[in-house]
């Protein structure tokens, strides 16, 4: 069974640029949830998907957004980008809310 | 607000010791906990889940255990050996009016020298 995935691994943006980025969730899992890991904030909560509903949100601005498509796919966007956005974004999934949660190896956004 | 603290922030061990890692959260509320490692660069392989209802979960060289109502985790690796080099995370996932979503620790950095 294949893993989560998600594309790009790499990105380099200049501020105020935007950015999409893509998690494909393991087969028959329907929630999709996002965080960004910083070396000083460690790994904090973005978003919670399940059957394209947001579930929960974290403590981030409106220029974080995202969208859950009807094959539990998932895109998270980021809009004018600012330095302190540099982080790995990693995406998981699970099969229902609350179920254990499977990690993607993530996307590193690198903001000049 | 939910806040889990992982004790200690760095450990190194000689192969072939038993440790235990600590991860304590304030609110007890939780739906569930999950042990996770992380190694360099690369995203985070879940290691053991435990749900509220439950006191430990084992699997293989790992046990984990939950006291929820001191608001406390184990993490217990038997038999350390350098492959298990990485830095371990737990993550509390809210209950009641919260659920769904999952707080992380700092994590502890475990180096397992030959």
């Amino acid at each position: 069974k294949a893993g989560v995935t998600q594309t790009p691994r790499y990105l380099i943006k200049t501020r105020g640029q935007q950015v999409t980025l893509s998690c494909s969730p393991i087969s028959g899992h329907r929630s999709v949830s996002w965080y960004q890991q910083t070396p000083g904030q460690g790994l904090q909560f973005l978003f919670e998907y399940f059957s394209e509903t947001q579930r929960n949100k974290g403590n981030f601005p409106g220029r974080f957004s995202g969208r859950q498509f009807s094959n539990s796919r998932s895109e998270m966007n980021v809009s004018t980008l600012e330095l302190g956005d540099s982080a790995l974004y990693l995406c998981a999934s699970s099969w229902r809310e609350g179920s254990e949660q499977f990690f993607g190896p993530g996307t590193r956004l690198t903001v000049l | 607000k939910q806040e889990v603290t992982q004790i200690p922030a760095a450990l190194s061990v000689p192969e072939g010791e038993n440790l235990v890692l600590n991860c304590s959260f304030t609110d007890s509320a939780i739906y569930n906990l999950q042990w996770f490692r992380q190694d360099p660069g690369k995203g985070l392989t879940s290691l053991l889940l435990i749900q509220s209802s439950q006191r430990e979960q084992t699997s293989g060289r790992l046990n984990a255990s939950l006291d929820k109502s001191s608001g406390r985790s184990t993490l217990y690796i038997a038999a350390s050996q350098p492959g298990d080099s990485a830095t371990y995370l737990c993550a509390v996932r809210a209950g009641g009016t919260s659920y769904g979503k999952l707080t992380f620790g700092q994590g502890t950095i475990l180096t397992v020298h030959p």
